[in-house]
């Protein structure tokens, strides 16, 4: 039974480029949320997709956008990279109002120069 | 406001002694309450999650929840050296997503 998979494991990119992550749930679930970790933090919830659509987001500007594709798969995208978007950056996935547990990807460490 | 306390530590306690982890919570709204552990460099993972008062055990670990105090615990009995890595506690409120406390570091020493 396949886990959460993410892609890629790490990245470097530079102020004011685009960046997109993606995500492939686990095996039986339908919703991906996406959370950012910056060093010593614990997670933060950017936004939760399900049905192909944004369900909720949190504490993020538009720069953050997402997408789920039909076979539950995600992407994250950052527009417009600051120093302080270098985190870890998480999705997790879980099904959709039956169980409340999220199971976390690897993660993809993302660095701002 | 939603907010997540918990003891950054570091926390060392000797191999084989009860680690014990503390978590408070803001939101009286909170209804399911998570322990992961997370090692350095690596994703978190679900230890155990709880929802009603009172204790739950699984194998060595035991979450204990108290909503009147806003408080959730992890106990961590026969701690062992590969225990040692940052355990994060989360709330959902509901709204199916996760909030997270910033960590406690815990160290066993061998």
């Amino acid at each position: 039974d396949a886990g959460v998979t993410q892609s890629p494991t790490h990245l470097i990119k530079t102020r004011g480029q685009q960046v997109t992550l993606r995500c492939s749930p686990k095996s039986g679930h339908d919703t991906v949320s996406w959370y950012q970790q910056a060093l010593g933090q614990g997670p933060q919830f950017i936004f939760q997709y399900y049905e192909e659509e944004e369900r909720q987001r949190g504490n993020f500007p538009d720069r953050f956008s997402g997408h789920q594709f039909p076979n539950y798969s995600s992407e994250l995208n950052v527009n417009a990279l600051l120093l302080g978007d270098s985190a870890l950056y998480l999705c997790a996935s879980s099904k959709y109002r039956t169980s409340m547990d999220q199971y976390f990807g690897p993660g993809t460490r993302l660095l701002v120069l | 406001q939603k907010e997540v306390e918990q003891n950054s530590g570091p926390l060392s306690v000797p191999e084989g002694a009860i680690a014990s982890l503390n978590c408070t919570y803001s939101d009286r709204g909170s209804q399911s309450f998570f322990w992961y552990r997370q090692y350095s460099g690596k994703s978190p993972e679900l230890i155990m999650f709880i929802y009603s008062n009172g204790d739950k055990e699984d194998g060595r670990f035991t979450a204990q929840l108290n909503k009147a105090s806003q408080y959730v615990s992890l106990l961590i009995r026969d701690s062992q050296p590969s225990d040692s890595a940052t355990y994060l506690c989360a709330v959902n409120t509901g709204a199916n997503n996760l909030f997270f406390g910033t960590g406690t570091r815990l160290t066993v020493i061998p």
